[in-house]
């Protein structure tokens, strides 16, 4: 397993504005994955994140709306550019335990709101 | 189309009752994992089943895999307060790390 923290862990912020998500990993990872959730809704997959290697965006998500570095095995952040009411939601970072069978550990997450 | 049909969507039952969550699908998966997540929290992996067939039982809580590894239950036995939270399953197909995860089942347990 792996013991993963975000920053913030929430924010308010206002239309139009850019809000930087950070995620910390206790040991080296391969692979980070980035999740939006609504409140009681399942997870919706963002991007995948490999150290050294752009990240690859899932259909519906872009990088200039979403840019996300990676630079090295334990950290990661999310961007989430020119904020509208829609982008409030809860943002979570994940890693998993590499190789088969993919089991993913999720930080607390960050609940962000826009007005 | 959701690849990973969850139900029931929504649960509340009375502390000691027993209940069961399923987790369907038309794919096959090479894994399927189940996470519980409370308010405030990121999901908490729980167990994993990678074996069609494959019986899993941690403390009151029992998971399947499916026999052609399509589909997965959950069964709570004696249900606890404490066991309330969020239950979510997701799968992994083929060689892909990716989560295809369900939509979730909201469980509530009145004391």
């Amino acid at each position: 397993s792996a013991v993963i923290s975000q920053k913030p862990s929430r924010d308010i912020c206002q239309r139009g504005t850019s809000l930087t998500i950070q995620c910390q990993v206790d040991s080296q990872v391969t692979m980070m994955f980035w999740y939006r959730q609504q409140p009681g809704q399942s997870l919706t997959l963002i991007a995948t994140a490999n150290q050294g290697s752009e990240a690859t965006y899932e259909s519906g998500f872009v990088i200039d709306k979403f840019p996300i570095s990676r630079p090295n095995l334990t950290f990661s952040t999310l961007t989430v550019s020119n904020m509208s009411p829609e982008d409030s939601s809860i943002y979570l970072c994940s890693v998993d335990t590499g190789g088969f069978p993919y089991e993913q550990y999720f930080g607390p997450g960050t609940r962000l709101t826009v007005t | 189309t959701q690849l990973l049909e969850q139900s029931p969507q929504f649960l509340s039952i009375q502390e000691g009752e027993n209940l069961t969550v399923y987790c369907n699908s038309s794919s096959v998966f090479s894994s399927l994992q189940w996470y519980r997540q409370e308010p405030g929290e990121g999901p908490v992996l729980l167990v994993t089943v990678v074996t069609g067939g494959e019986v899993k039982k941690l403390k009151r809580l029992t998971f399947q895999f499916g026999d052609a590894r399509k589909d997965s239950s959950l069964h709570i036995t004696a249900a606890q307060p404490g066991d309330t939270g969020l239950y979510l399953c997701a799968g992994a197909q083929g060689g892909s790390e990716k989560l295809v995860f369900g939509k979730g089942t909201k469980l509530t347990v009145n004391p």
